[in-house]
């Protein structure tokens, strides 16, 4: 069935550091992919998203790009803030669910 | 801007209890969905819901586990028998068909005494 997998954690940067969390996913078709991210006791927030091969999904200076050829989706930003800490869940819509990844932690010091 | 809204917030309940949790999807949405998040783990796929019928369920679905849209607006988890380890964060989702992304409520984090 569809799987998405994603970097183990927790992921320690300092301040303005550039981050990348690897994602790939396992799918029959080409599926919608998503990051999502989760604030310390809050819910899931939909950060960006990517529907087709080679779009680039952006938002608040995350990226991640659609790589039909390797099945992958990673998230990059180029110098992350203490703000950033939170989880990071990679997903794939399938069907009628969407399939999280394990999620990666990531702390930000200042 | 509209948003998937949920209640409780926090659910404590005793074993063996019933428990309904509540969810507002956004307003013109079709698609309804419940996922639960044990803590520290992933989050998981419970059922989806059109039409007033499950379109999908997960093995973690079983007899215990029900949903219901009772009025034009809400959209319930029903928990039979709360065992400890239905313990989790439960989040309600909604999409307007079923290829768009879902939108997730805040989440009700029901503890299973």
């Amino acid at each position: 069935g569809d799987s998405v997998t994603q970097m183990e954690g927790p992921v320690t940067l300092s301040e303005e550091a550039f981050l990348t969390i690897n994602c790939t996913y396992t799918a029959t078709g080409y599926p919608s992919l998503f990051w999502y991210v989760q604030y310390p006791g809050e819910g899931l927030q939909l950060l960006l998203k990517a529907t087709k091969a080679d779009d680039k999904g952006s938002n608040k200076g995350f990226e991640a790009t659609y790589r039909k050829e390797t099945t992958s989706f990673h998230l990059e930003k180029g110098s992350v803030q203490v703000s950033d800490s939170a989880v990071y869940f990679c997903a794939l819509l399938g069907g009628f669910k969407t399939i999280f990844g394990a999620g990666t932690r990531l702390f930000v010091k200042a | 801007e509209p948003e998937v809204t949920q209640t409780p917030s926090h659910q404590v309940t005793q074993m063996g209890q019933e428990v309904i949790l509540r969810c507002v999807p956004i307003s013109n949405h079709l698609y309804f969905y419940w996922y639960r998040q044990i803590l520290g783990q992933k989050v998981e796929f419970l059922v989806s819901f059109y039409n007033n019928e499950i379109s999908e369920k997960s093995e973690i679905f079983d007899d215990q586990f029900s949903v219901e849209r009772p009025d034009g607006s809400n959209f319930t988890l029903k928990i039979r028998s709360t065992k400890l380890e239905d313990s989790a964060m439960y989040f309600c989702a909604s999409s307007a068909t079923y290829r768009d992304e879902q939108f997730f409520g805040p989440g009700t984090r029901l503890t299973v005494l």
